[in-house]
């Protein structure tokens, strides 16, 4: 068990509905990440948040957006979900903003399946 | 920005034998190196990082080597076993502006034959 909490585990929507993702860092971790794993492709990196402050970003859609809490944990919304965001949706957290000295640790995953 | 090839895309090797996934980057800035197994429908696990300002790691049957000059790293994994067979995803790591940001290649799906 990692201690990256992540719900749900399974979501199935339609196409043009909005959800929201949830995660919870490891206890003491101050940095989540969101990665975004479709069907037999690699990880892609959406976005990450230090401490409550957005810190980097990478290809995250328009209709796509996060935040984290006071209590760091971390919602990441999807609105207007098309077909092609079904996907294995990954939080992660590490304990400092740069992982020089602190490996991401991966949750267990949300797969979000659009029909 | 950052990119990371990963190579081969699928491999299949032995029981027994040694298994060698490469990678490189395209950021010289890149700092930290890590090698993650995901397993069918689990999460990536950490199984081994270097950092660069070290050539070599080992832990066990596992060891990473890193060239910083070519841009080049490699996960090597000796003596292979069934329990090996997984998606291998290496990544590399830059730091913009004192934020984080992990890159990752686009996985090796290992298959050892028993």
């Amino acid at each position: 068990d990692s201690g990256v909490t992540q719900t749900p585990k399974h979501l199935i929507t339609a196409t043009g509905q909005r959800v929201t993702l949830r995660c919870s860092p490891r206890s003491g971790d101050l940095s989540v990440y969101w990665y975004q794993q479709s069907l037999d492709q690699g990880l892609q990196f959406l976005i990450q948040y230090y401490n409550g402050e957005e810190r980097a970003k990478g290809n995250i859609l328009e209709r796509f957006s996060a935040q984290q809490f006071p209590d760091l944990h971390s919602e990441l919304n999807l609105s207007s979900l098309e077909l092609g965001d079904s996907a294995l949706y990954f939080c992660a957290s590490s304990g400092t903003v740069s992982s020089y000295n602190s490996p991401l640790h991966f949750g267990n995953g949300t797969r979000l399946t659009v029909t | 920005g950052e990119n990371v090839e990963q190579h081969p895309s699928t491999l299949s090797v032995q029981e027994g034998d040694s298994a060698v996934i490469k990678c490189t980057y395209s950021d010289s800035a890149s700092n930290y190196f890590p090698w993650y197994k995901q397993e069918l429908g689990k999460r990536p696990q950490l199984i081994i990082d270097i950092r660069s300002n070290v050539g070599e790691k080992k832990d066990q049957r596992i060891a990473v080597t890193l060239n910083k000059t070519a841009k080049h790293f490699s996960l090597h994994i000796t003596e292979t076993q069934p329990e090996d067979s997984a998606v291998y995803f290496c990544a590399a790591s830059i730091i913009p502006q004192g934020a984080q940001k992990l890159v990752f290649g686009q996985g090796t799906r290992l298959t050892i034959n028993p």
